[in-house]
């Protein structure tokens, strides 16, 4: 089956640099590929995701860029703020269910903290 | 104000005591998933469904039970037959039509197994 990895598992930026987090996947099937949020206590939201016919997509502070050769993703957020500091997941959709619905493998996460 | 809500936050059980966990949609999705979340971890998929009256099983399911009688419900059943039941449980939904569709996750229950 598909396997995602992601790097790193903690990353300290000061505030105001950018950060980036690193993720592979196995399943050269995988076609959608999504970042997700989570703050402490909550349940994961998404903030970007990337279908495989395009190679990079922005929306405001955050990109994320697709290398379907190489098979890696990555999630690139500039001007970094407190708030962004949280737990952060890519992953991968490797097949459809019948019927609808995606199938998503996760990495394991990035803890990510923004200090003054 | 749609979503999706999981109750309780937090659930304590003894060991060897079945437990189920509540997952509640207003956003009229056809497709849940539940999920479990171990520190260090990802998400991994424990049990899906696409429709109403109808589920399979995920990558980690043995342990796990679940129903799928109305659209806007389902219920995670942690019986005693799963060895390390205690996680942070995450139950999810998407439109699940065709295309790719983002899963909207609810706030989660922490079950702990004493």
């Amino acid at each position: 089956g598909e396997n995602v990895e992601q790097h790193p598992s903690t990353l300290s930026v000061q505030e105001g640099d950018s950060a980036v987090i690193k993720c592979t996947y196995s399943d050269s099937a995988s076609n959608y590929f999504p970042w997700y949020k989570q703050e402490l206590g909550k349940g994961p939201q998404l903030i970007i995701d990337i279908r495989s016919n395009v190679g990079e997509k922005k929306d405001q502070r955050i990109a994320v860029t697709l290398n379907k050769t190489a098979k890696h993703f990555s999630l690139h957020i500039t001007e970094t703020q407190p708030e962004d500091s949280a737990v952060y997941f890519c992953a991968a959709s490797m097949r459809m269910f019948t019927g609808g619905g995606n199938k998503l493998t996760f990495g394991t996460g990035t803890q990510l903290k923004v200090e003054l | 104000d749609g979503g999706i809500t999981q109750s309780p936050k937090y659930l304590f059980r003894k060991e060897g005591q079945n437990v189920t966990l509540s997952c509640e949609q207003n956003l009229n999705h056809d497709a849940m998933y539940w999920y479990r979340q171990d520190p260090g971890q990802g998400l991994r998929l424990i049990y899906y469904s696409q429709i109403v009256n109808d589920f399979q099983k995920g990558d980690i399911a043995e342990g796990y039970s679940v129903s799928r009688e109305k659209k806007e419900s389902f219920p995670l059943t942690v019986t005693s037959a799963q060895k390390n039941p205690t996680a942070f449980y995450l139950c999810a939904s998407s439109i699940g039509t065709s295309g790719y569709n983002e899963q909207f996750f609810g706030p989660g229950t922490r079950l702990t197994v004493l």
